[in-house]
């Protein structure tokens, strides 16, 4: 399985301002995707990140509120901009074993837990 | 609306065998998935149903009838490590990575 290393892995950030996470996976990945966990909920998917084109977004989700870079196929980041306490969450990047039943498997990185004050 | 509903708690105690029961409605149906998080932690994956009928790994056994739109995780002998959130998920189209989850199950094992 992929090994997924996320940073940070907490910070403290004001309103308004914006924070860049970081997802870097050992092995080479097509596709890459971010979740969202808020406080003691389910995971939302918020985007898939692919290589060589623009995210794709999920409904109620958006580039200029969650742009995403994937500039190789090992590392990607989500910017969380003009923050607000809402965004506050757990976000976490995740990848697919591969093909065959590993593609129904989802690896997470350890994420990102953001608190907006 | 795409949905899936699983109990939000259950408590059970150490070495018995407990059921976390999930059912789901959505748009499409590309298998069923159960992941654990423990506080703090990432999900992990444990189990996974594309077709009707059991799965075991292990302590822990995954059921699917796709015509009910049901599926449950069993875990035997339970341990006090077991004490986790528990979560199903469709995959619900083509994006393998496109799960959607449930609420999740707080399972606490008790001595």
């Amino acid at each position: 399985s992929a090994v997924i290393s996320q940073k940070p892995s907490r910070d403290i950030c004001q309103r308004g301002t914006s924070l860049t996470i970081q997802c870097q996976v050992d092995s080479q990945v097509t596709m890459m995707f971010w979740y969202r966990q808020q406080p003691g909920q389910s995971l939302t998917l918020i985007a898939t990140a692919n290589q060589g084109s623009e995210a794709t977004y999920e409904s109620g989700f958006v580039i200029d509120k969650f742009p995403i870079s994937r500039p190789n196929l090992t590392f990607s980041t989500l910017t969380v901009s003009n923050m607000s306490p809402e965004d506050s969450s757990i976000y976490l990047c995740s990848v697919a074993y591969g093909t065959g039943f590993g593609a129904n498997v989802l690896t997470f990185g350890a994420g990102s837990r953001l608190t907006v004050l | 609306g795409q949905s899936l509903e699983q109990p939000s708690e259950v408590t059970a105690v150490e070495g018995a065998i407990v059921q976390i029961n999930c059912t789901y409605q959505t748009s499409g149906f590309y298998g069923l998935s159960w992941y654990q998080q423990h506080d703090g932690g990432a999900p992990t994956f444990l189990s996974y149903n594309a077709l009707d009928g059991l799965e075991e790994t292990g302590r822990f056994s995954s059921f699917l009838s796709r015509s009910d739109s049901y599926g449950y995780l069993l875990l035997q002998e339970l341990q006090m490590k077991d004490s986790a959130s528990y979560f199903c998920a469709v995959r619900a189209s083509g994006n393998t990575g496109k799960l959607i989850f449930g609420q999740g199950t707080t399972l606490q094992v008790k001595p």
